[in-house]
């Protein structure tokens, strides 16, 4: 039981590529999120999904893109990278939207230049 | 919109005291309450969940508290160790019915001394 697991662990990106990060868990979770923490702000919402085909707008959605085609997958898109969205991302998942705990992944560290 | 401080953002102490840190959320409407330990460069661990019906939750040397009337939570750590040096956020789920996701505090860095 990997849990939620995520790659790549690092990246570096030139202002303008694109690249998609990807989440996977092996918990049979409904619920999946992407967060991403910056020094100073705290882990913030991207977007999240209830299930697989749907996904939803979190806090910060700007410049993202997701996709859930599988129950166990998650991909956060980036399609013309820039310095803003230098940060650590991280996946969570859970089996219900409330009352349940968060399981998280250990983290993408994504650096534009 | 709901924001999440913690109190400290920085403590540093010696080995086997007992510490408390402070969390506290400005919208009292919360599912629950999230304690996790983050070591540097990696994920976050889930210590304790609270339901918003919950006075508190305990894990071994953990214990952590809710008062929602008062946007208030603790998390008490007994006879701290060295293991326990990490950054420790505090995160709470709204009641506003949809799926979103936490909304985390800012995290209080902890260090303990040997």
């Amino acid at each position: 039981n990997a849990g939620v697991t995520q790659t790549p662990k690092f990246r570096v990106l030139k202002t303008g590529q694109s690249m998609t990060l990807l989440c996977a868990q092996d918990m049979n979770h409904e619920y999946m999120y992407w967060y991403r923490q910056d020094p100073g702000m705290g882990l913030r919402l991207i977007h999240y999904s209830v299930g697989e085909g749907t996904t939803a707008k979190g806090e910060v959605p700007d410049g993202y893109n997701v996709s859930r085609l599988k129950k166990q997958n998650f991909l956060l898109g980036l399609e013309s990278a820039a310095p803003s969205q230098t940060s650590v991302y991280f996946c969570a998942s859970s089996y219900g939207p409330a009352g349940y705990e968060q399981y998280f992944g250990p983290g993408t560290r994504l650096t534009v230049t | 919109k709901q924001e999440v401080t913690q109190i400290p953002a920085a403590l540093s102490v010696p080995e086997g005291e007992n510490l408390v840190l402070n969390c506290s959320f400005t919208d009292s409407a919360i599912y629950n309450l999230q304690w996790f330990r983050q070591d540097p460069g990696k994920g976050l661990t889930s210590l304790l969940l609270i339901q918003s019906s919950q006075r508190e939750q305990t894990s071994g040397r953990l214990n952590a508290s809710l008062d929602k009337s008062s946007g208030r939570s603790t998390l008490y750590i007994a006879a701290s160790q060295p293991g326990d040096s990490a950054t420790y956020l505090c995160a709470v789920k709204g009641s506003g019915g949809g799926a979103d996701g936490l909304t985390f505090g800012k995290g209080t860095h902890l260090i303990i001394q040997p």
